[in-house]
């Protein structure tokens, strides 16, 4: 079982749409939670950090379970250019916070 | 927010060349960068883990001799390929974090514009 684990989609939505994403990880120890974003060709991006309380940045939701040991990310009222890939990843406490990232879920949206 | 910098953002060379990409902390000091590498349509895979002022860690199946890594500053690391074959070709991208922001390990990393390595 891989230590982070994303559905890969690809998910196809057309413009407007409400899309979410989920990631589990399998060790209970990690501590800290982000989401990236990668275009084509191009290096990832830092989205956004994923508090336990959940947080909000504009059209993006971020949350955090840790019971369940799972992290969502909610993006509502797609647009064309949030079409990417989006990377979960998840630092551990130990090991100076070694970084585990998943393999990605492609999002594309359709106009 | 933390920018890293990395250079050359692409690479074109004959087969046996040996290629430097260097990347730099422009914002922040960093006593630890990651070198990744990417191929078409497939996830990052940590090649190496590099450590200022000692020997860079790399992860299994990932041959040190063939990428060399230097993190001389708290700025700067750098990785060359060495003798690169068309194999090599491939994206190679640098992280490292911000521990001036907090807990170090709390922190997200911030990535290079990576580097395109076509070896003809």
């Amino acid at each position: 079982r891989k230590e982070v684990e994303q559905d890969p989609g690809p998910f196809n939505v057309p413009e407007g749409a409400t899309v979410a994403f989920n990631c589990t990880y399998s060790n209970s120890a990690s501590q800290s939670f982000f989401w990236y974003r990668q275009d084509c060709r191009k290096e990832p991006k830092l989205l956004m950090s994923v508090y336990s309380s959940g947080n909000e940045d504009g059209r993006f939701t971020a949350q955090l379970n840790r019971a369940s040991q799972y992290i969502s990310l909610l993006i509502r009222d797609s647009k064309l250019s949030d079409s990417a890939t989006y990377l979960c990843v998840v630092n551990e406490a130990a090991d100076a916070g070694k970084s585990t990232f998943g393999d990605g879920t492609t999002l594309t949206v359709k106009p | 927010g933390a920018v890293v910098s990395q250079h050359p953002s692409r690479v074109i060379c004959k087969s046996g060349t040996s290629v430097k990409i260097e990347c730099r902390s422009l914002d922040f000091q960093a006593t630890t960068m990651f070198w990744y590498r990417q191929f078409p349509k497939q996830s990052l895979m940590l090649m190496a883990t590099s450590n200022e002022g000692s020997k860079a860690t790399y992860e299994q199946g990932v041959e040190k001799d063939k990428f060399l890594i230097n993190h001389a500053s708290l700025t700067l690391s750098t990785l060359t390929v060495t003798s690169a074959h068309p194999e090599d070709s491939s994206f190679y991208i640098c992280s490292a974090r911000d521990g001036d922001r907090g807990v170090y390990s709390n922190q997200p990393q911030h990535f290079g514009d990576g580097t395109r390595l076509s070896i003809l």
